[in-house]
């Protein structure tokens, strides 16, 4: 069972859309970090969450940490090929370095 | 600076064998979390260091165990692997345990035959 339950799985769009990739947990959070993985690599951090009802913006991508602090979204303005890649959500319950990683969204951008 | 590395890359072993891992955290980082990951299972933690001692763990066997060396090198061994332990094996390293960025090092590809 998954701590935290990320989805879509796989979203394949064209270059131009939008997209929406949610995080979802029954449990709190201290913080919530979204990485980016692509083949061979290892994941790369885009972005921390620490405040409920937190929002950071990235260029085209939008992070959103939910008030109660057990969710979060992703959102890509006019998604672009170099988008694609695995994206995941971490969650930290205050334990070290010990994260919760969802199961992953793979976003594929076609042009 | 340069980035996390883990050697090897990519490694084939057959079952009942055993295997090291190792893991060179950035220039000043002291602590070190390694991570498996599976298509099915996704990242899943195994274990974190901070200088030499172990902080955490997660919920793996006893076959997994790790060792962190006065210069803030990881290794990890797995020991009379199994046909599912075949993974990517991922290691980050951070300035210390708490808030500090996580940086993930390539990983080392596992196949157990």
């Amino acid at each position: 069972t998954q701590l935290l339950e990320q989805s879509p799985q796989f979203l394949s769009i064209q270059e131009g859309e939008n997209l929406t990739v949610y995080c979802n947990s029954s449990s709190v959070f201290s913080s919530l970090q979204w990485y980016r993985q692509e083949p061979g690599e290892g994941p790369v951090l885009l972005v921390t969450v620490v405040t409920g009802g937190e929002v950071k913006k990235l260029k085209r991508l939008t992070f959103q940490f939910g008030d109660a602090r057990k969710d979060s979204s992703l959102h890509i303005t006019a998604a672009q090929p170099g988008d694609t890649g695995l994206y995941l959500c971490a969650g930290d319950k205050g334990y070290g370095n010990k994260l919760v990683f969802g199961a992953g969204t793979i976003l594929r951008v076609k042009s | 600076k340069a980035g996390v590395t883990q050697t090897p890359r990519y490694l084939i072993k057959t079952r009942g064998q055993q295997v090291t891992l190792s893991c060179s955290p950035i220039s000043g980082h002291r602590s070190v979390s390694w991570y498996q990951q599976t298509p099915g299972q996704g990242l899943q933690f195994l274990f974190e260091y901070f200088s030499e001692t172990q902080r955490n763990k997660g919920n793996f066997p006893g076959r997994f165990s790790g060792r962190q060396f006065s210069n803030s090198r990881s290794e990890m061994n797995v020991s009379t692997l199994e046909l599912g332990d075949s993974a990517l094996y991922l290691c980050a390293s951070s300035l210390a345990v708490g808030k500090d960025e996580q940086f993930f090092g390539p990983g080392t590809r596992l196949t157990v035959l």
